[in-house]
């Protein structure tokens, strides 16, 4: 089958401090992968994408996320967090049916 | 422009009601999507609209009946819903809808719907 998983349903990090948010994933053939966040009551918003070349994907807002395929991840992060980066955050694959395959989410808290 | 519009931003219905959900994209994208979202969770995929034609739906229950009038509005008709339909509905749209195609999903801002 193939999944897309986030294994943390919360990261906490203070304001300034890198953070990282974990995704892993199980697809055949090519990974595409995406990144959305989502604040309260709002629609997702898309942060990066992930098709092939470069491991390390420049995005919005300052994200970034690496491709590992030795480890199947795509962890999503940033230098330097900002309180304002608090929200909801959703890895999803293409997994070949023509929609997204999301993960269950993951809740990112930056303290000031 | 990525933008994908829907309305209305709310909606609160009876379980007799009709009702419809509108979806609009301008950015000649083909391939449209109604999703379903439940709090802290990831959206449920519903329907599937590619190149004007329902292509997928997800053994969604018949009181929810999307139409597709062209290719720059997604529409979804509701009648006889459930309270446990209340929940955040989300329209997305691709460029093209290829299974192995890379184009970015771009979201609506949603509908929020409370069936009482």
């Amino acid at each position: 089958a193939q999944s897309v998983a986030q294994p943390e349903d919360q990261v906490n990090v203070a304001e300034g401090n890198p953070l990282t948010v974990k995704c892993t994933y199980s697809v055949s053939g090519n990974p595409y992968l995406f990144w959305y966040v989502q604040y309260p009551n709002r629609g997702l918003q898309f942060l990066l994408k992930y098709i092939t070349g470069d491991n390390l994907v420049k995005g919005s807002y300052g994200f970034e996320a690496e491709f590992n395929k030795s480890q199947t991840s795509f962890h999503l992060k940033k230098p330097s967090a900002l309180v304002s980066d608090s929200a909801l955050y959703f890895c999803a694959g293409a997994t070949g049916r023509r929609a997204l395959t999301f993960g269950s989410g993951t809740r990112l808290q930056v303290q000031p | 422009d990525t933008e994908v519009t829907q309305t209305p931003k709310h909606l609160v219905m009876g379980m007799t009601n009709k009702k419809s959900l509108k979806c609009e994209q301008h950015m000649g994208h083909r391939a449209m999507y109604w999703y379903k979202q439940k709090a802290k969770k990831p959206p449920e995929l519903m329907f599937v609209y590619s190149y004007e034609k329902l292509s997928i739906n997800e053994s969604v229950p018949s009181r929810f009946s999307p139409e597709c009038p062209n290719s720059s509005l997604l529409n979804l008709h509701l009648h006889a819903l459930q309270p446990e339909d209340s929940a955040l509905y989300l329209c997305a749209s691709r460029l093209t809808s290829g299974v192995s195609n890379t184009d970015t999903q771009y979201f609506g801002p949603g509908t929020r719907l409370t069936v009482l």
